[in-house]
């Protein structure tokens, strides 16, 4: 049973237009969110993360989003480059338990046409 | 350094072969771990090294052997694999065992054939 999920397999956006990756998780204990980037034959790699005790946080042109009683994350993108094109994978993690184990969606591949 | 570098980048072994993938840290990281991913699947988590003390085992088959010789290595040894462990295999670490805000930081894995 998947504790994260990410229902959309793809999603293709415009170049300059916002693009929304969306994420729901079902363990309430979860009080870490975070957000990997993925190129081909590469390694994940840190985006943002947010705290279960916040709503929103910002780094430059990624904004995540936590919706704690809806149990629903997005990542937003403004404005989409085509260097963003890259599997996004959602993770979360009870890091105030025994063990900070991230736990991973199923990743969206993000496509921004020129 | 702010890597995690995994060798081999590719490696293809039949069923009757023993290899080692090995992971590599020199960020003072105590907390080290083994993913595997198939296609189109998330990363899920093999092992889980804490102060070069095995902490996790996924429930892993035996055929799957981990080790950690120091704070800085990672190794996985396989032994009889078939060919549905065909997969990438990843390497991360973190500060510690409890997680950071910054999770994890992955190596370029491991693309592993069985043939």
């Amino acid at each position: 049973d998947q504790q994260v999920k990410q229902n959309s397999p793809s999603l293709s956006v415009q170049e300059g237009r916002i693009s929304i990756l969306n994420c729901d998780y079902t363990n309430s204990m979860f009080d870490y969110f975070l957000w990997y980037k993925k190129y081909p034959a590469e390694g994940p790699t840190f985006l943002i993360s947010i705290s279960s005790i916040k709503d929103k946080n910002e780094d430059g042109r990624f904004t995540v989003f936590l919706n704690k009683s809806a149990k629903h994350l997005s990542l937003h993108i403004v404005p989409s480059q085509p260097g963003d094109s890259a599997v996004y994978f959602c993770a979360a993690s009870n890091y105030g338990g025994s063990q900070g184990n991230l736990i991973f969606g199923k990743g969206t591949k993000l496509s921004v046409k020129p | 350094d702010t890597e995690v570098t995994q060798t081999p980048k590719h490696l293809v072994m039949g069923m009757t072969n023993k290899k080692s993938l090995k992971c590599e840290q020199h960020m003072g990281h105590r907390a080290m771990y083994w993913y595997k991913q198939k296609a189109k699947k998330p990363p899920e988590l093999m092992f889980v090294y804490s102060y070069e003390k095995l902490s996790i085992n996924e429930s892993v088959p035996s055929r799957f052997s981990p080790e950690c010789p120091n704070s800085s290595l990672l190794n996985l040894h396989l032994h009889a694999l078939q060919p549905e462990d065909s997969a990438l295999y990843l390497c991360a670490s973190s500060p510690g065992p409890q997680g950071s805000r910054y999770g994890y930081t992955f190596g370029s894995g491991t693309r592993l054939t069985v043939v």
